[in-house]
């Protein structure tokens, strides 16, 4: 039983492309986060949900729109893909009530062309 | 002062040694001070977390120093293994809604066998 899973695991597109990666977690947790690490391994926060309202938007340009159809799912979606955004994208949750435990998944490795 | 500064970038021990990353952070705020361990190809995954109401936490292997007073926090481990190659990262975060966690830039260990 994966506790927070995403797919796909690997993704590689075309500049300009429109793509998307979904995440569900089943550890019934309220918050969920994507967070964009890239070649040298930094770890940056992007947008974090709590029970499907936005609570953190980092600085991220407008091309990149998260979707929280329910708790569980937080979905990424990706406009007019740029080389730049070659990297790792993990979605993560955590529920704050067991010492703010962030969980990952294993990661969705995007490489743009 | 949202930052998280950690040394060194990269570490290189012999198998039996003892390993030591460093973190230091600005905001007093913060009050919760995880670290997470990544292999290749996964997602991190808490490895050990301290309050700073204590000053040293201890699981296995894995210590936890806290220097409230200095806004520094240590990872040690002991009798290191190969099987502890990985990247750490320390952390740190405020207990609330959305629980914007900051990571550390990532500490590269290798331990030889």
């Amino acid at each position: 039983d994966t506790a927070v899973s995403q797919t796909p695991k690997y993704l590689v597109t075309q500049m300009g492309n429109d793509k998307s990666i979904k995440c569900e977690q089943n550890l019934g947790h309220d918050t969920m986060y994507w967070y964009k690490q890239d070649s040298k391994k930094f770890l940056k926060i992007m947008f974090s949900y709590n029970n499907k309202e936005l609570i953190i938007n980092e600085t991220v340009p407008n091309r990149f729109s998260p979707k929280s159809p329910d708790k569980a799912h937080l979905n990424l979606h990706i406009n007019s893909l740029e080389l730049g955004d070659s990297a790792v994208y993990f979605c993560a949750s955590s529920s704050g009530g067991d010492g703010n435990t962030i969980y990952f998944g294993e990661g969705s490795w995007l490489t743009v062309v | 002062q949202q930052q998280v500064k950690q040394s060194p970038q990269s570490l290189i021990v012999q198998k039996g040694g003892i390993s030591i990353i460093n973190c230091a952070y600005e905001n007093t705020a913060f009050d919760y001070f995880p670290w997470y361990q990544q292999f290749p190809g996964k997602g991190p995954a808490l490895l050990i977390a301290i309050r700073p109401d204590v000053s040293e936490k201890k699981e296995g292997r894995f210590t936890i120093s806290f220097n409230k007073s200095a806004k520094q926090f240590s990872l040690h481990i002991m009798d290191s293994q190969p099987g502890d190659s990985a990247t750490y990262f320390c952390a740190a975060s405020l207990d609330n809604y959305g629980q914007n966690f900051v990571f550390g830039p990532g500490t590269r260990l290798s331990v030889l066998p």
